[in-house]
C-alpha cells in the first residue's frame, strides 16, 4: 500500500531551527512536495524535489533520498509566521498525489 | 482578486439536500481538482478533470459528483448529503508539467448536520 508518515506535531522556539521529516513508501515515484498551510487557510507549495539531495531557498530546504524514501524540510531562523502545518505529498507512478496528514509547527516565543 | 476562487466558502446543510461547490480560475490551467480535507487526514482528491472533455475519478469519489463546463470552471455536486461528507473542501489548478505546483482556492467548509 501507500503511506506517507510524518509526525503530528512539533514545537520550536523562534530563532531556532527546526527540521520536519517525511518518510514514504509509495508506487512508483515522480517527485516530493512540501506545501505550508496556515490555519483555515489553503496550502501553498514550498518545495519540489525529484533527484537526491538538498534544495535550497532562502530560509527552507528541502532534502530528499529516494533510496530510503525520506525526506525533510528544514527551516531556519524561525520567525513566528511560520505557525502553520507543513504537508509532505509524493507524486506517484500515475503522476497523483499521495499526501500525508501535515505536521502542525508551533512557534515560541 | 483570487486566481482561483470558491463559492461558497461556508455552508451548513441537512442530510439528504444537493449541494453545489463551485470553483473557477483565472489561470489558465487545463487542470482543475477537487480535494477533501479532514483532520488528522491528508488531502484527498475527489475528482480531476485534465480538459474540459476529460473526468477523472480520485481516490473517494463515491456520493460526489462532478462538471467541467468550461476550462476555468469545475464545480463539485453532493446529490443527497450526508453527515460524512462535513469537510473542508479544496479545489486546485495545475498547468500541464509533471512537476505541476498546485495552486488551490481558500476551501469551502461544509457542514452537513
Amino acid at each position: 500500500g501507500q503511506n506517507i508518515d510524518q509526525p503530528t506535531e512539533m514545537t520550536a522556539t523562534e530563532g531556532a531551527i527546526v527540521q520536519i521529516n517525511c518518510t514514504y513508501q509509495t508506487s512508483g515515484f515522480n517527485g516530493l512536495f512540501w506545501y505550508q498551510q496556515h490555519a483555515g487557510e489553503a496550502p501553498t507549495f514550498l518545495s519540489y524535489n525529484v533527484l537526491d539531495g538538498l534544495e535550497e531557498k532562502g530560509r527552507f530546504s528541502s532534502f530528499l533520498s529516494r533510496s530510503k524514501g525520506y525526506s525533510y524540510l528544514l527551516l531556519k531562523e524561525l520567525q513566528m509566521k511560520d505557525s502553520a502545518s507543513y504537508l509532505c505529498a509524493i507524486m506517484d507512478s500515475n503522476y497523483q498525489l499521495i499526501w500525508g496528514a501535515g505536521t502542525k509547527l508551533i512557534i515560541k516565543p | 482578486d483570487a486566481d482561483v476562487t470558491q463559492t461558497p466558502r461556508n455552508r451548513i446543510t441537512k442530510t439528504g439536500k444537493r449541494i453545489m461547490l463551485e470553483c473557477s480560475q483565472t489561470k489558465g490551467h487545463d487542470r482543475m481538482y477537487w480535494y477533501r480535507q479532514d483532520p488528522g487526514l491528508g488531502l484527498r482528491l475527489i475528482y480531476y478533470s485534465f480538459d474540459v472533455k476529460d473526468i477523472n475519478k480520485g481516490e473517494i469519489s463515491d456520493g460526489y459528483s462532478v462538471s467541467r463546463q468550461a476550462q476555468a470552471k469545475f464545480s463539485l455536486s453532493l446529490e443527497s448529503a450526508i453527515p460524512n461528507q462535513t469537510a473542508l473542501y479544496f479545489c486546485a489548478t495545475s498547468d500541464q508539467t509533471d512537476t505541476g505546483e498546485l495552486f488551490f482556492g481558500e476551501g469551502s467548509r461544509l457542514t452537513v448536520l
